[in-house]
């Protein structure tokens, strides 16, 4: 029973250039969230998506970043011209129910270095 | 408004000693649960213990074991007798009714066992 499938692990993009993460969660798990973590920082929320659907983006950077969780294949983060700002470690975890009662799994993250 | 803190950044220990890791909560609400992480030099999430508000009872997993006080909003973790594999940034975080899409970490704990 795999878990939460991030790639890649690591990513390097120049600036300008167009970054995208993948997430798939676990079987039977149809809730993902995507956190990001600056460095020597915590993690901080920003969007939570069901199959096709965004269901939250407040924690969403307003410009350049999008998400989306089609019926088929991974969850997608999308950050379109790259910063230095946006280097980070972007994690994606994923829950059988809303609440996440059961716990939210993760995956190891995707380390973004923008040169 | 939801706040998890965690006042100690980073904590050393002798090998085979005891740390008790503190975490303490904000949140308005009654039904809410709390998590604590572990993320290893290697960077993946690592989940460690889940325990929703209304079960104060504390919780001994092997050399693991959590204090949970409503009283006082917190819930602290302890290491008996550590070890130093047990090296790594530690995160608490809280997920209520109103935030319910989404974990809020703390900026978590540095803890560094030494051989």
């Amino acid at each position: 029973n795999a878990g939460v499938m991030q790639n890649p692990r690591h990513l390097v993009r120049r600036r300008g250039q167009e970054a995208r993460l993948r997430c798939s969660p676990m079987k039977g798990h149809s809730h993902v969230y995507w956190y990001r973590q600056l460095p020597e920082e915590g993690l901080k929320f920003m969007v939570y998506l069901q199959k096709e659907n965004i269901i939250d983006e407040s924690g969403m950077p307003k410009e350049r970043f999008s998400a989306e969780f089609p019926k088929e294949g991974p969850s997608i983060l999308r950050i379109q011209q790259v910063v230095r700002g946006d280097s980070a470690a972007y994690f994606c975890a994923s829950s059988k129910n809303r609440e996440g009662n059961y716990g939210y799994t993760f995956g190891s993250g995707t380390r973004l270095t923008v040169v | 408004a939801q706040k998890v803190t965690q006042a100690q950044t980073e904590i050393s220990v002798v090998e085979k000693e005891d740390v008790t890791l503190d975490c303490v909560y904000e949140t308005r609400d009654t039904t809410y649960y709390l998590f604590w992480y572990k993320q290893p030099p290697s960077g993946e999430l690592v989940f460690l213990i889940r325990r929703n508000s209304f079960d104060e009872q504390n919780e001994i997993s092997g050399r693991y074991s959590w204090n949970f006080q409503k009283s006082t909003s917190s819930f602290n973790f302890t290491i008996t007798a550590s070890q130093v594999v047990d090296s790594a940034v530690y995160f608490c975080a809280l997920i209520d009714q109103t935030g319910a899409n989404n974990l809020f970490f703390g900026t978590g704990t540095r803890l560094t066992v030494i051989p």
